[in-house]
């Protein structure tokens, strides 16, 4: 039971380069979550997934679009990646619908954009 | 809108002490409050969830208090270890959202 994934750990891109940032969890949960965390603003939600087929807004969606894949897989696609989007990225997952769960989170990717 | 804020930012401790940190609230209608511990370069571990009709949680050596009325929780660190040394992450949930609101953390560190 690996708990959440996330691939790759550090990645380094040039300004308007395209990558996806991937993200598994093997607990059957239906809630995932993406997440941003820079220093001096805390972590700020992305965007989710409240269960299988469906993705919101969340925060600070602007430059990013997710997929939910299926019920195991929320991947996260900068399509131009820009230096604002330095950060470190931490993918969640939550059990339940309702929002009276724990969240999991991954141990992250350091994407750094020159 | 919802602003959660720790204090202290850091905090630096004798081991064996025992310790709270805190965490405040604007906006008492809350859902759920949830405790994280975060190690440098790491992801979030969760510690406790508190639900908004609960008055504390307890793990092992936590104990995490939730005050709503006051927009207050407390997370008492018993006979803190170095290894309890990480950065201490409250963030609340309103009202069944999927949305964490996040506080900025208290960096602990716990001295041999």
């Amino acid at each position: 039971n690996a708990g959440v994934t996330q691939t790759p750990k550090f990645q380094v891109l040039k300004t308007g380069q395209s990558m996806t940032l991937q993200c598994a969890q093997d607990m059957n949960h239906n809630s995932m979550y993406w997440y941003r965390q820079d220093p001096g603003m805390g972590l700020r939600l992305i965007y989710y997934s409240a269960s299988e087929g469906t993705t919101d807004k969340g925060e600070v969606p602007n430059g990013y679009n997710v997929s939910r894949l299926n019920k195991r897989e929320f991947s996260l696609r900068l399509e131009s990646a820009a230096p604002s989007q330095t950060s470190v990225y931490f993918c969640a997952s939550e059990r339940g619908g309702g929002g009276s769960d724990e969240q999991y989170f991954g141990p992250g990717t350091r994407l750094t954009v020159t | 809108k919802q602003e959660v804020t720790q204090i202290p930012a850091a905090l630096s401790v004798p081991e064996g002490e025992n310790l709270v940190l805190n965490c405040s609230f604007t906006d008492s209608a809350i859902y759920n409050l949830q405790w994280f511990r975060q190690d440098p370069g790491k992801g979030l571990t969760s510690l406790l969830l508190i639900q908004s009709s609960q008055r504390e949680q307890t793990s092992g050596r936590l104990n995490a208090s939730l005050d709503k009325s006051s927009g207050r929780s407390t997370l008492y660190i018993a006979a803190s270890q170095p290894g309890d040394s990480a950065t201490y992450l409250c963030a609340v949930r309103m009202d069944s959202s999927y949305k964490l609101i996040f506080g900025s953390g208290t960096r602990l560190l716990v001295r041999p």
